[in-house]
């Protein structure tokens, strides 16, 4: 199993421009998640899906879209990318909620 | 709302040295409990986790942490760091799915994180 993949994993945007990072899992999990991270703010929850079509905002939504097609792919949308977006971007899914595995993260800066 | 806390933005301690890191966390029952480390431009890894049972458990790289229900902690210890160990640690706080918190059921809240160096 590949386990949980982002695409891409550096990114470089210019103020307005559009994009969606890529999160994909193998691992047939109904539960999956996008964090961001901050330097000294942890990482914080930004939209979650417990199934196929069913998502949800978490703390930091603004901003950002996901949808949720299959139970594969969970991608994160940036409609019009501004400088507080520049951040470090963490998928992660889970079978039973408890456990969650985490992708390898997606560095995006955004001028 | 839950939160988690770690109190030490940055420790420093010498090789061979023990090591405790310190996280709190409010919420109205036992929760699910985490460390992760994370090395500078690196993903994050998993080092422990509590679900239930014995409150004391044992991870990865000779990480362990201990539940303490009584001052809502969870504590990582290590009785010997090495330098390899320099990177920044992560406590992070998982609510159960039988709990009925707002659907918040399954994510992760975590601390701010620890940033821990390690002197020759």
């Amino acid at each position: 199993n590949a386990g949980v993949t982002q695409t891409p994993k550096f990114q470089v945007l210019k103020t307005g421009q559009s994009m969606t990072l890529q999160c994909a899992q193998d691992m047939n999990h109904e539960y999956m998640s996008w964090y961001r991270q901050d330097p000294g703010m942890g990482l914080r929850l930004i939209h979650y899906s417990v199934g196929a079509g069913i998502t949800d905002q978490g703390e930091v939504p603004n901003g950002y879209n996901v949808s949720r097609s299959t139970t594969e792919d969970f991608p994160l949308r940036l409609l019009s990318a501004a400088p507080s977006q520049t951040s470090v971007y963490f998928c992660a899914s889970s079978r039973d909620r408890r456990e969650q595995y985490f992708g390898p993260g997606t560095r995006l800066t955004v001028t | 709302a839950q939160s988690v806390t770690q109190p030490d933005i940055h420790i420093t301690v010498s090789e061979g040295a023990s090591l405790e890191l310190r996280c709190n966390y409010s919420y109205g029952a036992t929760p699910y409990l985490f460390w992760y480390v994370q090395s500078p431009g690196q993903g994050l890894q998993l080092l422990l986790k509590y679900f239930s049972g014995d409150t004391l458990v044992q991870g990865i790289k000779g990480f362990e942490a201990e539940f303490k229900r009584s001052q809502s902690s969870f504590n990582l210890r290590k009785p010997s760091v090495h330098w390899s160990d320099a990177a920044e640690y992560f406590c992070a706080v998982g609510v159960p799915k039988n709990m009925n918190y707002g659907g918040s059921q399954g994510n992760l809240i975590f601390g701010k994180g620890t940033k821990l160096s390690v002197k020759p």
